[in-house]
């Protein structure tokens, strides 16, 4: 059982903004920046968001992820029919002393 | 270029051994941290295992402690997955991954992965 939650499913039409959230504790996101990623179905997943708000380099700006607390956010504007996927927030736990990853959240294009 | 190809696995009766291994390319190596994060079928993320650029620390989920050995030999640019006593329960597919900057898993996630392999438990 994951201790980072995210609700199973989002959705929104082409253009529309989509916000995704990740609900932790005092020993992962709120001591330890959030990290975001997608993953298409049998493929490997990719990171698209890591220190809570950095972006790699390739991935489009209309991905956004903020933190405050023990909750973090990645935000979808823009949304595109490529961005159908499996989105999951991660975190460092240091209870666990391991990483720890949330749910999942399966975003659909309407 | 980074890249990162895993092999070693297959099928495997319950409390069976396989070694899964990493070839890493494209970096330096024994700097990195490195990850094995598998994901059984129709399921999430799970992170298994986190080894330092030196083999300086070690870490592992509750659920395979005792029974998986994680290693790296940096001469071989190679990351290796000891897993014994196998269960039903680990059938997944296992990624090696690499951390995203040399702060490691804890601060910047995992930037590069590999296809991943699978692993299936199974009489």
């Amino acid at each position: 059982q994951s201790v980072l939650t995210q609700p199973p499913s989002a959705s929104g039409t082409p253009g529309q903004r989509v916000t995704i959230s990740c609900s932790g504790s005092s020993s992962n996101i709120g001591s330890y920046t959030v990290n975001w990623y997608q993953q298409f179905p049998r493929t490997a997943p990719k990171l698209l968001i890591y220190s809570n708000d950095q972006r790699p380099s390739g991935v489009p700006d209309r991905f956004s992820g903020s933190k405050s607390g023990t909750s973090a956010s990645l935000a979808i504007s823009g949304l595109q029919s490529e961005d159908e996927a499996d989105y999951y927030c991660a975190a460092w736990d240091d209870t666990l002393n391991g990483c720890v990853f949330g749910t999942g959240t399966k975003v659909t294009v309407l | 270029e980074v890249l990162l190809v895993e092999s070693g696995g297959g099928l495997v009766k319950p409390g069976g051994s396989l070694r899964l291994t990493c070839a890493a390319s494209g970096f330096t190596f024994s700097s990195y941290s490195m990850n094995w994060v598998r994901q059984a079928p129709g399921k999430g993320l799970e992170w298994v295992s986190s080894i330092g650029g030196s083999g300086g620390y070690i870490y592992y989920v509750d659920s395979v402690k005792g029974r998986f050995t994680i290693s790296r030999d940096n001469a071989k640019n190679s990351l290796y997955l000891q897993m014994n006593s196998l269960r039903a329960e680990d059938t997944a597919v296992y990624y090696c991954a690499r951390a995203t900057t040399l702060s490691g898993i804890a601060a910047s996630g995992t930037a590069y992965w590999g296809e991943g392999t699978l692993v299936t438990v199974s009489s």
